[in-house]
C-alpha cells in the first residue's frame, strides 16, 4: 500500500512570496490533515478535511493560508504572502475514518515539506 | 485546559531498556497515540491505547492509566536506530476529536 505523498520536499522562498504544497493521501482515506511543525515542537493542526469538506480550520491563519481538497482526494495548501515565522515543516496526514473510538482513526503522515522563508 | 507533558530529552545505552513518560490533561479523553519521529522525517505510528493497561508490540510496549492521566512508552533491547523523538498525542472528543500533541522526547542512544 502506497503511503501519503507530498511535494515538494524542500522549498526556499523570500518573505512576501507565495508557495504551494501538494498532498496525495493513502488510497481510501477519507480524512486529510495539514499540520505545521516547528523544530522542537509537536505538530500543530492547520486544517482537517473529511472528503472535500472542512471539519476544522480554527488554527489556520486565513489571512495568508488557504487549502482545498476539491475532489476529495488530493489537497493543496497555499501561503500568500509568506512571513519569516512560516519557516517550518508542513506535514500532511490521512486516516481511514475520523471521530470514532477505533484504531482506523490512526493518522499516517507523509514525508513533509521543509519550508524556509528568508 | 489541554496539556501534554513529556521529558524533553533522555539518554540510554544500546541494549538497555528505557521508559518515556507522558502525562496529560484533556476534558474529553478518547485515546492516546505514540509516534516515532527521526530527525528530518515524518512521524510514524507506534501504538494506540484507549483502555487501561499494557499494549505490547515487539520491542515496544505502551501503557495507559486513564484515572491518572498517564502513559508510558517502553523500549526494550535498545538499538542505535531507536535514536529519535517520541511524540505522545491524545485524541480529545471535546475538540472535534483532534489530536493534542506533546512536544516530543528526544531519545539519544549511546553505544
Amino acid at each position: 500500500e502506497a503511503g501519503v505523498a507530498q511535494s515538494p520536499r524542500y522549498k526556499i522562498i523570500e518573505k512576501r512570496q507565495s508557495v504551494a504544497f501538494w498532498c496525495n493521501p493513502i488510497s481510501g482515506h477519507a480524512t486529510l490533515y495539514w499540520y505545521q511543525q516547528i523544530l522542537g515542537q509537536g505538530p500543530k493542526l492547520l486544517i482537517q478535511f473529511q472528503n472535500n469538506g472542512v471539519v476544522d480550520d480554527s488554527q489556520l491563519p486565513k489571512d495568508r493560508f488557504s487549502a482545498e481538497r476539491l475532489k476529495g482526494v488530493d489537497s493543496t495548501l497555499k501561503i500568500q504572502p509568506a512571513k519569516l515565522e512560516d519557516s517550518a515543516v508542513y506535514l500532511c496526514a490521512s486516516s481511514y475514518t475520523w471521530g470514532v473510538q477505533i484504531s482506523t482513526d490512526t493518522q499516517y503522515f507523509g514525508p513533509g515539506t521543509r519550508l524556509t522563508v528568508l | 485546559g489541554q496539556n501534554i507533558d513529556q521529558p524533553t530529552e533522555m539518554t540510554a545505552t544500546e541494549g538497555a531498556i528505557v521508559q518515556i513518560n507522558c502525562t496529560y490533561q484533556t476534558s474529553g479523553f478518547n485515546g492516546l497515540f505514540w509516534y516515532q519521529q527521526h530527525a528530518g522525517e515524518a512521524p510514524t505510528f507506534l501504538s494506540y491505547n484507549v483502555l487501561d493497561g499494557l499494549e505490547e508490540k515487539g520491542r515496544f510496549s505502551s501503557f495507559l492509566s486513564r484515572s491518572k492521566g498517564y502513559s508510558y512508552l517502553l523500549l526494550k533491547e535498545l538499538q542505535m536506530k531507536d535514536s529519535a523523538s517520541y511524540l505522545c498525542a491524545v485524541r480529545d472528543q471535546d475538540s472535534n476529536y483532534q489530536l493534542i500533541w506533546g512536544a516530543g522526547t528526544k531519545l539519544i542512544i549511546k553505544p
